[in-house]
């Protein structure tokens, strides 16, 4: 089985300031791991994603995050936050013909 | 492309009928999914329909909850006797899922139900 932790529930961050978006997975299998954000459009936009290779994964809109294995963690990183990122984020997992796990989400308001 | 299409966009029921709900994948997506996602809340997975295998129902909350698809192409979700706790935004998403299952997911806007 898998399960995908996202410890904050919330991230209250000034604007230009950097911010990271804490995630940690658990599975017995390897994993794909991705990250959604959700404007207030409903709809999820895929923001980036690790399949394998590099750690350092960079996505759309000048977010990264990092691959690590002996951590099992999955940290989405910008280093200076717009007033446009204020949205709800996503981390998942998926893998070994398992279906998408989500976690609970993050939802980041950025403060002028 | 086509992106993953969902209707009706809103839909407004009394408390006590039965709604439908649309999802058209993209085209040639094998996996489908729906989750519901209640104001403020997180995602809940419902069903999950993977190529001709038995689909996941795993998530579906209670017995007035169905789902079905044909092939690989639309699906709808199918609420009986609604109650006001099933208002939410029901989305749908399909993804292209290899061998491998590292393909994202591919969201549609949702639906939004409200039930009065």
């Amino acid at each position: 089985a898998q399960s995908v932790t996202q410890l904050d529930s919330q991230v209250p961050v000034f604007e230009e300031a950097p911010v990271e978006l804490r995630c940690n997975y658990s599975s017995s299998v390897s994993v794909y791991l991705f990250w959604y954000v959700q404007y207030p459009n409903p709809g999820l936009q895929l923001l980036l994603k690790y399949l394998s290779g590099s750690t350092l994964v960079k996505g759309i809109h000048g977010f990264e995050a990092e691959f690590n294995k002996s951590q099992t963690s999955f940290h989405l990183r910008k280093p200076s936050v717009h007033i446009s990122d204020t949205a709800e984020y996503f981390c998942a997992v998926s893998g070994g013909y398992q279906k998408v796990t989500f976690g609970t989400g993050t939802k980041l308001q950025v403060i002028p | 492309g086509a992106g993953v299409s969902q209707s009706p966009s809103n839909k407004v029921t009394e408390k006590g009928k039965d709604v439908e709900l649309r999802c058209d994948p993209i085209s040639g997506h094998t996996a489908l999914y729906w989750y519901r996602q209640r104001l403020g809340q997180g995602l809940e997975f419902l069903i999950y329909f993977q190529g001709n295998s038995a689909p996941d129902k795993s998530g579906l909350p209670s017995d007035r909850f169905s789902a079905e698809r044909t092939g690989e192409s639309v699906s709808t979700l199918t609420i009986q006797r609604t109650q006001q706790e099933d208002s939410a935004v029901y989305l749908c998403a399909s993804s292209p899922l290899g061998a491998s299952n590292n393909s994202p997911l591919h969201f549609g806007n949702g639906t939004r139900l409200t039930v009065t």
